[in-house]
């Protein structure tokens, strides 16, 4: 079924801004509007950080931000704190898979 | 306050049968997806299943289809996950996590359980 494809790590210097691409290998992904990033803290369940592509849940910092093109979705994180330092996660539900997918994964590094 | 409540800690040997619950309050629970996600050691997130407690409308991923099953008991605003005979494979942590309601499908999950850490081992 489909895969999601993130760099497996990104990093940047506070106040930087930074983006993690999620890249769908099918031609599925495209027209659909069901993205989602998830931040984990190591030892912490998931975080829901964009919903729809790119919409924030009420009591995210505006410093997170999604969007798509084609079949690639990006996360931007602009002001990166040390606190945004987690592994981050794309998700998604394509016509091809009977479920959503997950994103393979980046880690952030806040240097 | 709207939670997950997940039971606790689990230890099992290879072939035995386990159930994991996570208790739903402070929303309509039969209102919204509930999903499972499954964490191995040191590795990403992985969909296992996801059930609308309303209708016990229930959806599986192809990896995790026949190896588990996903319920909900309304009475008890329970959702459940259940093994008839583990693996060691099965070793890792589990997180169910609800709906968020403004999402336009059920993967946007808002509000998450604490997890549960399932080990099997012989």
């Amino acid at each position: 079924h489909s895969a999601l494809t993130q760099p497996a790590s990104v990093s940047g210097s506070p106040g930087q801004s930074i983006t993690i691409s999620c890249s769908e290998t099918s031609s599925d992904f495209d027209g659909y509007n069901y993205v989602y990033w998830y931040q984990q803290h190591p030892g912490k369940a998931p975080k829901l950080m964009i919903y729809d592509v790119s919409n924030r849940p009420s009591g995210v910092s505006h410093r997170f931000s999604g969007s798509k093109s084609g079949n690639t979705a990006s996360l931007t994180i602009s002001g990166l704190q040390a606190e945004d330092e987690a592994d981050y996660y794309c998700s998604s539900y394509t016509r091809s898979s009977t479920l959503g997918v997950f994103g393979t994964g980046t880690k952030v590094t806040v240097l | 306050e709207v939670q997950l409540v997940q039971s606790g800690a689990e230890v099992k040997r290879p072939g035995e049968s386990l159930k994991i619950s996570c208790k739903a309050s402070g929303y309509i629970f039969t209102s919204y997806w509930i999903g499972w996600v499954r964490q191995m050691p040191g590795k990403g997130l992985e969909w296992m299943g996801i059930i609308y407690p309303g209708d016990s409308d229930t959806r599986y991923s192809p990896s995790f289809q026949g190896q588990v099953t996903i319920s909900a008991d309304k009475s008890s605003s329970t959702a459940h996950l259940q093994w008839s005979s583990l693996k060691a494979s099965d070793t890792a942590m589990y997180y169910c996590a609800r709906q968020y309601p403004s999402s336009s499908s059920a993967y946007g999950m808002d509000v998450w359980g604490q997890g549960t850490t399932v080990t099997v081992s012989s």
